[in-house]
């Protein structure tokens, strides 16, 4: 157990909805990272927050959106959807985002979109 | 540009066989971090190990062992006398640091590793 808590687990969901994956960071971890892995894109990162700010941007699609709280738990807002957003998205934590610091993963949310 | 390559998509071994995954990076930065992840079939990502790029050293843990090689630019990955709980995708992946202090993280496509009794 990674200590990095995601949920829910499963989602199954429509095109053109919107559905928000929340994630919690190892207790002292201040950085939250989110990646989607999908069967021919492999594993993707999207996006880092540090302490509430964003600190690194990857292949974010503009349909998606992700904030860090007050509390540094963090959510994923994915809207529009469509079938190819189906994937199983990690969130993973570590301690700063100074460097290179290892990210810990969670045990994902997989998204189905029908 | 950053790159991550893993050639090897999958691997079949027999159990008790030695076997080697491979992972090649491209980046101009001389700040950089290397990571070999593990992902059983039940999903999760299991972390492994990290390396920065100031320390070529090779690291030994119990049946696992890492090759660092900056000339090369590879870090690649052996398992001893390989296990059936081994059985997993392998994932190499590179973050980068440049003198902005701007950072990009590259994941490898992962090797398939497949350990038969």
């Amino acid at each position: 157990d990674s200590g990095v808590t995601q949920t829910p687990k499963h989602l199954i969901t429509a095109t053109g909805q919107r559905v928000t994956l929340r994630c919690s960071p190892r207790s002292g971890d201040l950085s939250v990272y989110w990646y989607q892995q999908s069967l021919d894109q492999g594993l993707q990162f999207l996006i880092q927050y540090y302490n509430g700010e964003e600190r690194a941007k990857g292949n974010i699609l503009e349909r998606f959106s992700a904030q860090q709280f007050p509390d540094l738990h963090s959510e994923l807002n994915l809207s529009s959807l469509e079938l190819g957003d189906s994937a199983l998205y990690f969130c993973a934590s570590s301690v700063a985002a100074r460097g290179g610091e290892t990210q810990y993963f969670g045990p994902g949310t997989r998204l189905l979109v029908l | 540009a950053q790159k991550v390559t893993q050639a090897q998509t999958e691997i079949s071994v027999v159990e008790k066989e030695d076997v080697t995954l491979d992972c090649v990076y491209e980046t101009r930065d001389t700040t950089y971090y290397l990571f070999w992840y593990k992902q059983p079939p039940s999903g999760e990502l299991v972390f492994l190990i990290r390396r920065n790029s100031f320390d070529e050293q090779n690291e030994i843990s119990g049946r696992y062992s890492w090759n660092f090689q900056k000339s090369t630019s590879s870090f690649n990955f052996t398992i001893t006398a390989s296990q059936v709980v081994d059985s997993a995708v392998y994932f190499c992946a590179l973050i980068t640091v440049n003198a902005g202090n701007n950072r990009k993280l590259i994941w490898g496509l992962g090797t398939s590793l497949a350990v038969n009794p």
